[in-house]
């Protein structure tokens, strides 16, 4: 079986540097596209971006550019999602999402990771 | 980027009744598109991929249309399972952009 799953959830300050994880397992993860959506607290969907962990390309959307690095170590099937400095707007649920094997759309997902940013 | 725009925000509606959800794009996105479930506390879920294919093990009574820029989702008979937030997502492309949601209630 397909399995995503995320780190736990995570309260930090301002400022502070944070990296979530997405744990992939029951498929070859050098093969599929992983990405990361945003949900802001009661909001909906933002797509941040994605990377291909067979060569590492990465993709971002304009508004995480810079904002965010994307990576992911082949050797323990994990994605990561990354700040150098976290902002209180950061505060939200991060999700990660495999894409299907020629297409866009997501059809397996992590179970959230909230991160909640507070002085 | 292509700006999706779901409509209504809200909707409450009867076990039984027939719902439909609607998307629209802000410029032609052919047949790429899909539906996802959202429930409380939970990741999404697929339900519909190339505007019209209905994922695995996912309910008949989902169903969606549409080509270009006007989609819909149609539940033919709604269940209390289905109370949900439903996105559509296009991903004609980068960047994909999902619409602002529905929220479906059971009345």
């Amino acid at each position: 079986d397909v399995q995503l799953v995320q780190s736990g959830a995570e309260v930090k300050k301002p400022g502070e540097s944070l990296k979530i994880s997405c744990q992939s397992s029951g498929y070859t993860f050098t093969n599929y596209w992983i990405g990361w959506v945003r949900q802001m607290p009661g909001k909906g969907l933002e797509w941040m971006g994605v990377i291909y962990p067979g060569d590492s390309d990465t993709r971002y959307s304009p508004s995480f550019q810079g904002q965010v690095t994307i990576s992911a170590d082949k050797s323990i099937s994990t994605a990561y999602l990354q700040w150098s400095s976290l902002k209180a707007s950061d505060t939200a649920i991060y999700y990660c999402a495999r894409r299907i094997l020629d297409s866009e759309y997501f059809n397996y997902w992590g179970q959230g990771t909230l991160v909640i940013v507070s002085s | 980027d292509i700006q999706m725009t779901q409509s209504p925000s809200t909707l409450a509606a009867s076990v039984g009744d027939r719902v439909t959800i609607t998307c629209r794009a802000s410029q032609s996105i052919s047949y790429w598109l899909a539906w996802y479930q959202q429930k409380p506390g939970k990741a999404p879920k697929l339900l519909i991929y190339k505007a019209s294919s209905l994922e695995s093990g996912v309910p008949s009574r989902f169903s969606g249309s549409g080509f270009g820029t006007e989609f819909t989702l149609t539940i033919s008979s709604l269940q209390p399972d289905d109370s949900a937030s439903y996105y559509c997502q296009q991903y004609t492309s980068n960047p994909l952009t999902f619409g602002g949601g529905t929220k479906v209630e059971i009345k």
